[in-house]
């Protein structure tokens, strides 16, 4: 069984500024991961597959990267809308997985 | 534009089943090129993955929950549904259904778009 770990589990960013959220998958996952943001309240929304194809809608300051074990979700100018917890998913093998998720609060 | 609605008790005793249904609007669940899954997430907690069905009734399961869990699929009602038997307080959560897989033809369960809203399922006395 793949276990996805994410870090940090809190990342605290300014508005207007970067942020980096990384996830770690126990063995290679290939390209096969997802991330998904998640607000209060609201089910998960798919942001990007294929580690780095945005989902339909997506704006583009969301930018996905990395294959193998090692994923970064790069965020490139914090829009008040992005605060928000942010979960990694394999789906190179089964069962399919998910991190454990990092929450991005506001600086 | 699909949707999906999660309906069912959103309180369940101890040792008893967890029943819970899917309605797919928008769209057919019958669909060729798509699985569809159940996600459960715990209070103030990360998600789970519990399993997901084809509309052939081909399924894949969280081994974690597999001896408990049993999800079927009526096309006639474009609808999915989950079971859980034995449940116990850990078992509460909000429940999500989704679409689990990226069309194009050939059924991949890879990642899950749409989701429903969720419905909090509890598990007490």
């Amino acid at each position: 069984e793949i276990v996805m770990t994410q870090s940090p589990a809190t990342l605290s960013v300014s508005p207007g500024e970067r942020a980096t959220l990384s996830c770690r998958a126990s063995q290679s996952v290939s390209s096969n991961l997802a991330w998904y943001q998640q607000k209060p309240g609201q089910a998960p929304r798919l942001l990007i597959y294929g580690a780095s194809t945005r989902a339909t809608g997506i704006p583009a300051r969301f930018s996905g990267s990395g294959s193998g074990t090692e994923f970064t979700l790069t965020i490139s100018s914090l829009q008040s809308e992005d605060f928000a917890v942010y979960y990694c998913q394999q789906y190179n093998n089964w069962p399919r997985a998910f991190g454990q998720g990092t929450k991005l609060e506001i600086k | 534009q699909l949707q999906l609605q999660e309906s069912g008790p959103g309180l369940v005793k101890p040792s008893e089943t967890l029943s819970l249904t899917c309605t797919v609007s928008g769209g057919s669940i019958s669909s060729s090129s798509y699985y569809w899954g159940w996600i459960r997430q715990p209070p103030g907690k990360g998600l789970e993955w519990i399993g997901s069905i084809y509309y052939s009734g081909s399924t894949y399961y969280n081994p974690s929950l597999k001896s408990r869990v049993t999800i079927s699929v009526d096309t006639s009602k474009n609808q999915f549904s989950l079971k859980l038997s034995s449940v116990t307080a850990a078992d509460t959560a909000v429940y999500y259904c989704a679409r689990h897989g990226s069309g194009g033809g050939y059924p991949l369960p890879n990642w899950f778009d749409p989701w429903g809203q969720g419905t909090l399922v509890t598990v007490s006395s």
